[in-house]
């Protein structure tokens, strides 16, 4: 089956420093999405990638759809204690018909520590 | 936003009883909904595909009969752990679809089964 190799697993930052996370995967996605989850919470959306090459940015968060459709990356600018949590990114494969069902594949996630 | 909710968000119960946990899509219409389980610093794992009016598709490995998923409207599905043992103990996550493509995830339910 899909797999996503999600690195690194775990990332030790002072605050103010920029944060680079990326995903691979051994097929193709048709979307990636990136997702944070704080302890005890469901995994909220931060970034959806439609197209590949897209780049995409939401405040401090950029993210890019790889060109071969099999990777994408996420970056943090300017770290904040706030900004701790477990980052996720998922994929979304075409079905046959075009639709893709909603079923996404996670990568193993990254666990993000901010020290202030 | 969309908001999705899950009901409890924590439950504890002895083992050899059944759980449901609840998961509505609070300000829209989800025709397919989502159930993963998560076990500590691990990511999600999809456990089945529930389709409003029609029966549960469930991920390979994962028991149907302990794991009973209903998709009884548009807004609301559940899930029932059955007989449910100390090794069920984890964090049961649920989505919901809006559209074509935008997914949206519960807060999660806690279950501990002692």
């Amino acid at each position: 089956g899909q797999q996503l190799n999600q690195s690194p697993q775990s990332m030790f930052i002072q605050e103010g420093e920029d944060v680079s996370m990326n995903c691979t995967s051994s097929s193709i996605f048709n979307t990636w999405l990136w997702y944070k989850q704080e302890p005890g919470e469901g995994p909220v959306l931060l970034i959806a990638l439609y197209k590949a090459g897209e780049l995409t940015s939401n405040g401090r968060l950029t993210a890019q759809f790889g060109i071969t459709r099999k990777d994408s990356f996420l970056n943090i600018s300017a770290s904040i204690p706030s900004d701790v949590g477990i980052y996720f990114c998922a994929g979304l494969a075409m079905g046959a018909g075009g639709t893709s069902y909603g079923k996404l594949t996670f990568g193993q996630g990254t666990i993000l520590t901010v020290h202030p | 936003g969309a908001v999705v909710s899950q009901h409890p968000s924590r439950v504890i119960c002895k083992s050899g009883t059944s759980v449901k946990i609840e998961c509505r899509s609070l300000d829209f219409q989800a025709t397919t909904m989502f159930w993963y389980r998560q076990f500590p610093k691990q990511s999600l794992m999809l456990m089945a595909t529930s389709n409003e009016g029609s029966k549960a598709t469930y991920e390979q490995g994962v028991e149907k009969d302990k794991f009973l998923i209903n998709h009884a409207s548009l807004t609301l599905s559940t899930l029932t752990v059955t007989s449910a043992h100390p090794e069920d103990s984890s964090f049961y996550i649920c989505s919901a679809i809006r559209g074509i493509n935008e997914q949206f995830f519960g807060p999660g339910t806690r279950l501990t089964v002692l």
